[in-house]
């Protein structure tokens, strides 16, 4: 597509449940990045992939959160038994190789997370 | 360690007057600097980043920023502020990692324009 997608773009849950967030990046990109965006936080870093691999997970804030992205293209982040805590808005961003460090990342809408 | 300073979090402006963010950035080498935009309600844009070909980076929409190694600083400017220019700015430095690079994101300047 043009840009990067992310769905939903806006999700309400109650405390406990599982979540699926989906992020689709722009044509060709093999980098990919979650980040995550809140009130008290700010902008912080989540994960990224080179490909399907995800070779540095220590931004994942616990063992609730975890992501997987297949055939290179398509992105889930999930988190598990979501807490309020958890409510943000959580953005998806790709570049073409993101092998340089002024490479482009290119952002989604986002989704927003709301743990009620 | 990589990071960046955004030294006001509102910056209020007349609509046809400059506009002056404030970043400063601590780098151990030369850093890779943006500046990203988010509007209400959208996803970020970025405005323009500096790769050391030239310490005064030209962007999107009129923006500027410049380099300045001595004064660790990389100020976004534009000579005259528009109503559409009402945003969250981000200054923002990149960090490498393993394979790749992750972004580092400053505080945020929100920027309100006045009629």
């Amino acid at each position: 597509g043009a840009g990067v997608s992310q769905s939903p773009s806006n999700k309400v849950t109650e405390k406990g449940k599982d979540v699926e967030l989906r992020c689709d990046p722009i044509s060709g990109h093999t980098a990919l990045y979650w980040y995550r965006q809140s009130l008290g936080q700010g902008l912080e870093f989540l994960i990224y992939f080179q490909g399907n691999s995800a070779p540095d997970k220590s931004g994942l804030p616990s063992d609730r959160f975890s992501a997987e992205r297949t055939g290179g293209s398509v992105s889930t982040l999930t988190i598990q038994r979501t807490q309020q805590e958890d409510s943000a808005v959580y953005l998806c961003a790709s570049s073409l190789e993101g092998v340089s460090s002024t490479d482009t990342q290119y952002f989604g809408p986002g989704t927003r997370l709301t743990v009620l | 360690a990589q990071s960046v300073t955004q030294l006001d979090s509102h910056v209020s402006v007349s609509e046809g007057t400059p506009v002056l963010l404030r970043c400063n950035y601590s780098s151990s080498y030369s850093p890779s600097l943006f500046w990203y935009v988010q509007h209400p309600n959208k996803g970020l844009q970025l405005l323009l980043k500096y790769t050391s070909a030239a310490t005064l980076v030209k962007g999107i929409n009129g923006f500027e920023a410049e380099f300045k190694k001595s004064e660790t600083s990389f100020h976004l400017t534009k000579p005259s502020a528009h109503m559409s220019d009402a945003a969250e700015y981000f200054c923002v430095v990149s960090l490498r990692m393993d394979s790749s690079y992750k972004l580092i994101f400053g505080s945020g300047t929100r920027l309100l324009v006045r009629p």
